[in-house]
């Protein structure tokens, strides 16, 4: 099973600064066949970067994903006041699927 | 638009049975790989199962295997999950959500999420 690792611990950040969030794997991902979500409380998550990179339909271009092999990264280049919430890696590539534990960006 | 609506959760009690329904609608079902995800009070987010868009594939997490069905009726447009010797442990929000690309040969990132039903294991 290919364990996913996220970066840093919570993260307190005031809107309009730059997040950086790191999801490292045990192994690597096949593919980079990995993909990040936003969650809000009590809402489903929702799904911002595939293939690593590629952003999924309807989603701002302040956020970015990159990096390969073993080693993640998503960016938000300007907090707006809505993108205060959980963020999730996961990777698609090698059953099971699995997801890290979760990074949450809060307002500082 | 696309979405998709759980039932059939609610409190079950530790050994019991229990089967979850996912409807589908604003979308050709039957084109979409589908897959099952929980969430525990407070937690994280787990994978639990997943089915191929035409029902051959089928793959389940460690936790799932053995007591954990996954399975599809394209004509209802409805993803099911029949739990059974439930724990405690899967205490949890299941979600079901759809994949990205339709005809997907292999699994894929997860597009389109419903809402959830809460399965509460406890006597």
């Amino acid at each position: 099973e290919i364990v996913l690792t996220q970066s840093p611990g919570p993260l307190s950040l005031s809107p309009g600064e730059r997040a950086t969030l790191s999801c490292r794997a045990s192994q690597s991902v096949i593919n980079n066949y990995l993909a990040w979500y936003q969650q809000k409380p009590g809402q489903a998550p929702r799904l911002l970067i595939y293939g690593a990179s590629s952003r999924a339909t309807g989603i701002p271009d302040r956020f970015s994903g990159s990096g390969s092999g073993t080693d993640f990264t998503l960016t938000i280049s300007r907090l707006e006041p809505e993108d205060f919430a959980v963020y999730y890696c996961h990777q698609y590539g090698t059953s099971p699927l699995t997801f890290g534990p979760g990074t949450k960006v809060d307002i500082k | 638009q696309a979405q998709l609506v759980e039932s059939g959760g609610g409190v079950v009690q530790p050994g019991r049975s229990l089967r979850l329904s996912c409807v589908a609608s604003g979308f050709t079902f039957s084109a979409y790989a589908m897959h099952w995800v929980r969430q525990a009070p407070g937690k994280g987010l787990e994978w639990v199962a997943g089915i191929s868009y035409d029902g051959i594939n089928k793959d389940y997490a460690d936790t799932a295997k053995g007591r954990f069905t996954i399975s599809r009726d394209d004509s209802k447009n409805t993803l099911y999950l029949q739990m059974t010797s439930v724990r405690p442990e899967d205490t949890a929000v299941y979600y079901c959500a759809r994949e990205s690309p339709p005809y997907d040969t292999t699994w894929s990132s997860l597009f389109v999420w419903g809402q959830g039903t809460l399965v509460t294991v406890s006597s």
